[in-house]
Parts: C-alpha cells; sequence; structure tokens
C-alpha cells in the first residue's frame, strides 16, 4: 500500500538545523508531487512547499523562502527537508505528504509526521 | 495568499444525528479544494477533494459540496468515529492554504 515514513523526532537549538526524511513506497515515487506541511502544538496547517521528485524542481511558501531546501534520492524513494537558522516557533510536527500527478491536486497520503522541538 | 475560514469553530452532535461544516475562501478557488479528518495524534486523513468528490474507502455519509468561495461538509449519521477536527484547504493557488479547522465533538 502507498505509504510514506517519516524520520524520528528531533531536538534542536535555535540557530541550528533539521534535516527530516520522508521514504515513500507503494507506488511510482517519481510521478508524484510531495508536499511539507508542518502544524505547531495545538494549531492549524502550514504548507511550507513541495518537490517533483521526477525533475528535482521545488517551490517554497515565501515564508520559508530562505530558509527551507528540498531535495530526493530516487535510488531510495526518499525526499528531504531541511529547515535552516530555527527559532523556537519552529517548533511543530512536519508532515510530508503525497499530492497529485498535477500540482493542483490534494494531498493523499500523510506520513505520520516528525516533531522537531527547538529549545535552547 | 487566500486565506480559509471555517465556522463553527466547534459543533457539539449527538451520536446519530447530522452535521453540517462551513468553509469559506478569500477569493475564488474554483473547487480545488478538499476536506481532511484529523484525530488526536495522527496525521490528517483526506476525505473529500475537487469540493465533491470522497476519496478512497470514506464511507458515503461524508459530503461535500460548493464552489468558488462557500463550501459545506455535511457528515450524516454521525458515528463515534467521526467526532474528530475537520480542515479545508485549497489547492487552486500557492500557497496551499488550510482552514484553522471545525472540532466536531459530542453533545
Amino acid at each position: 500500500q502507498v505509504q510514506l515514513v517519516q524520520s524520528g523526532a528531533e531536538v534542536k537549538k535555535p540557530g541550528a538545523s533539521v534535516k527530516v526524511s520522508c521514504k515513500a513506497s507503494g507506488y511510482r515515487f517519481t510521478d508524484y508531487y510531495i508536499h511539507w506541511v508542518r502544524q505547531a502544538p495545538g494549531q492549524g496547517f502550514e504548507w511550507m512547499g513541495w518537490m517533483h521528485p521526477n525533475s528535482g524542481g521545488t517551490k517554497f511558501a515565501q515564508n520559508f523562502q530562505d530558509r527551507v531546501t528540498m531535495t530526493r534520492d530516487t535510488s531510495t524513494n526518499t525526499v528531504y527537508m531541511e529547515l535552516s537558522r530555527l527559532r523556537s516557533d519552529d517548533t511543530a510536527v512536519y508532515f510530508c505528504a503525497r499530492g497529485g500527478r498535477r500540482v493542483s491536486a490534494p494531498e493523499d497520503v500523510w506520513g505520520r509526521g516528525t516533531t522537531v522541538t527547538v529549545s535552547s | 495568499e487566500i486565506v480559509m475560514t471555517q465556522s463553527p469553530a466547534t459543533l457539539s452532535v449527538s451520536p446519530g444525528e447530522s452535521a453540517t461544516l462551513s468553509c469559506r475562501a478569500s477569493q475564488s478557488v474554483i473547487s480545488t479544494l478538499a476536506w481532511y479528518q484529523q484525530k488526536p495524534g495522527q496525521s490528517p486523513r483526506l476525505l473529500i477533494y475537487d469540493a465533491s468528490t470522497r476519496a478512497t474507502g470514506v464511507p458515503a455519509r461524508f459530503s461535500g459540496n460548493g464552489a468558488g468561495t462557500e463550501f459545506t461538509l455535511t457528515i450524516t449519521s454521525l458515528q463515534s468515529e467521526d467526532f474528530a477536527l475537520y480542515y479545508c484547504q485549497q489547492y487552486n493557488i500557492l500557497p496551499f492554504t488550510f482552514g484553522p479547522g471545525t472540532k466536531v465533538d459530542i453533545k
């Protein structure tokens, strides 16, 4: 079945970077967009950006444009999201989610989330 | 950025009754609107996409309606497993944006 498995929880100090992985299985990895969405404690969702695993193309939300990087490894069907210059308000659960074959499509399968805690 | 709003913030419903949740977009998103369900400690689950199409495996008691800026999610005959948070999301224009959610709890 279609599955996205994310890496484990992270604790980081302000100013550091975090890199979260998302390993896909059960479908053709290069055919579908992967989105990253975060959810701060007790809050709603904030879309961060997408990557297309085939081309490596990316698009980020303006809030993250200068701090986020998304990469992929097609040999292991894994997408990575790296967020730099962490602040306390980056504390959140970070989800990867499969989008569609086209950009304008919802996220139909989600990873379980990776908790990132930023604290001095 | 398109701002999504949802009402009410909380909806108290008795099991077996129906619930209607509303979602509004600050500008037209045509029909590129999804509804997600989230339970505590879980990832979101896609329920409805393209405003009215049920995702795979979603029971028929969930239905979506609307286009443009006004959308609704209706849950008929609420089951115990339906008490959860519900979010709408537009995926027409980047950045994709979510509403703040409606909590459906037991009356």
